[in-house]
C-alpha cells in the first residue's frame, strides 16, 4: 500500500516556464513533508519542507503548497531552468521518530 | 550531502555471495538510516541505527539482511545469499538525532549500487 503517490513519472517543461510537482498522500498522521532531488548516480539532496500547521512554504523559485483537507502537496518551480532536470521526490513522515516515506519520484525534464 | 560516505560506490555479486555495504555518516552524527531504491521505484525505508543499536528495523526483510552501527566504525548493512532481486541502489542517511531533522541536518550518501548476476 503506498502512503506517498506520485502520479506522473515525468514532466517535461520549456525553460522560464513553471513546473508542477504533485504528490498525494493517505496517511492521515503524516505532518511534515518534503521535496528531494536527485540526479543520476547521486544521493537524495534536500529541496523544501512544509509542516502540517502551513499551506505554502517558499524558497526562491521553489514554492510548496499543501492542501491538507485533499492530502496534496504540490512543489512549483519557476522559472523553471535546465538545470532543474532531475528526478524528483515527494517524503512525509510522522511526529516522532519515524523514517520518511518516498513517493516512485517524477522526472523533470526542462528544455532550453 | 558529502559527508555521509557509502562504499563501494558499485558492488557486483554472484548469486549466493554476500554483500556488505559500508556508510560512514557526517562527523557527529549518530543516527543512521538505510533506504532501498528498486529500479523505477522510490526509496523504500529498510532500517534505522542508532550506535550500537537497532531502533526501527520494521521495512528489512526478516531472512539475509542485517544491520550494524558498532561503537566504533561504519554502519553495514550485510546481505547474504544474494538473489538477483536484490539488485538495486542502497542509500544511507544520518542525522545528528532523531528524525525530526531531516530537512536541516539530516543528508543522504550517495549510494551503493548492488548488481546481482
Amino acid at each position: 500500500d503506498q502512503q506517498v503517490k506520485q502520479n506522473s513519472p515525468s514532466l517535461s517543461v520549456q525553460e522560464g516556464r513553471i513546473s508542477i510537482l504533485n504528490c498525494d498522500y493517505t496517511n492521515s498522521m503524516f505532518d511534515y513533508f518534503l521535496w528531494y532531488k536527485k540526479y543520476p548516480a547521486e544521493g537524495p539532496t534536500f529541496l523544501i519542507s512544509i509542516s502540517s500547521i502551513k499551506d505554502k512554504n517558499e524558497d526562491g523559485r521553489f514554492t510548496v503548497f499543501l492542501n491538507k483537507s485533499a492530502k496534496h502537496l504540490s512543489l512549483h518551480i519557476v522559472p523553471s531552468q535546465p538545470g532543474d532536470s532531475a528526478v524528483y521526490f515527494c517524503a512525509a513522515s510522522a511526529s516522532g521518530n519515524t523514517p520518511l516515506v518516498f513517493g516512485k519520484g517524477t522526472r523533470l525534464s526542462v528544455i532550453a | 550531502n558529502a559527508g555521509v560516505m557509502q562504499n563501494p560506490r558499485h558492488l557486483v555479486r554472484r548469486r549466493g555471495q554476500e554483500a556488505r555495504l559500508r556508510c560512514s555518516p557526517m562527523k557527529g552524527h549518530s543516527h543512521v538510516y538505510w533506504y532501498r531504491q528498486l529500479p523505477e521505484e522510490g526509496l523504500k525505508f529498510m532500517v534505522y541505527l542508532q550506535k550500537e543499536n537497532i531502533i526501527d528495523e520494521s521495512g528489512m526483510p526478516k531472512e539475509r539482511f542485517s544491520a550494524e552501527f558498532p561503537k566504533e566504525g561504519p554502519s553495514i548493512l550485510r546481505i547474504q545469499q544474494v538473489v538477483r532481486g536484490d539488485s538495486a541502489a542502497y542509500f544511507c542517511a544520518s542525522s545528528p538525532l532523531g528524525a525530526q531533522l531531516w530537512d536541516t541536518e539530516a543528508f543522504f550518501g550517495q549510494g551503493t549500487r548492488l548488481t546481482v548476476v
